[in-house]
């Protein structure tokens, strides 16, 4: 079965850092697509970063600079490591696969994981 | 960026009703255009993919239609448990985008 776990998250200052994690099982996330989506209290959906299944990396421009995305083959598990957050940055953080086709899609997330910037 | 437009924002309709959210792209996408579902407190779920594949374990119920900039979702008889808010999302090029959503109440 296919499952993706978050953590990581939690309360911190602006302009502070946080890593997140998203442990994946039932695959492995070097063959698939993985992707962070957000979504800021009451707002909608927000694509925030790409690692495709080669390596490659693609960001948000609202995070661009400040967000890094990455993987641990071994541990089969995918990160967003957060730097200089600022309020705007508030949301539930989900991580999501998208199985290696023709087309691009997130079949599978992960429950979420709650980041709020505040003083 | 591809801005995505969904209208209605909010649709109010009834069990055993048949609606259509439309999702309108800023430029061609082609097919890949995305449908999900979400409930409140609960991570989105794929409904659709490639404009009208439906995902599988979906009901069918529901479908999507369209190409290029137009696009629907329809579900043909609304379940109490389709009440929910959907998003439409392009995955043509980075960076992907959503549609602001439209939530389906009762």
């Amino acid at each position: 079965e296919v499952q993706l776990v978050e953590s990581g998250g939690g309360l911190i200052q602006p302009g502070g850092s946080l890593r997140l994690s998203c442990a994946a099982s039932g695959f492995t996330i070097t063959s698939n697509h993985m992707s962070w989506v957000r979504q800021a209290p009451g707002k909608g959906l927000e694509w925030v970063s790409l690692i495709y299944s080669g390596g490659d990396t693609y960001y948000a421009d609202s995070v661009k600079g400040r967000f890094t995305i990455s993987r641990d083959k071994s541990k089969n598990t995918l990160y967003l490591q957060l730097n200089s957050l600022s309020p705007e940055d508030t949301a539930v953080y989900y991580c999501a696969r998208d199985p290696v086709s023709t087309w691009y899609y997130f079949d599978s997330w992960g429950q979420g994981t709650l980041v709020t910037v505040s003083s | 960026d591809i801005q995505m437009t969904q209208s209605p924002f909010f649709l109010s309709a009834s069990v055993g009703d048949r609606v259509t959210i439309s999702c309108r792209a800023s430029q061609s996408i082609n097919f890949y255009l995305n449908w999900y579902q979400q409930k409140p407190g609960k991570a989105p779920n794929l409904l659709i993919y490639a404009a009208s594949t439906l995902q599988s374990g979906v009901p069918s119920r529901f479908s999507g239609y369209g190409s290029g900039t137009d696009f629907t979702l329809t579900i043909s008889s609304l379940q109490p448990e389709d009440f929910a808010t959907y998003y439409c999302e392009q995955s043509y090029i980075t960076p992907y985008t959503f549609g602001q959503g439209t939530k389906l109440e009762i």
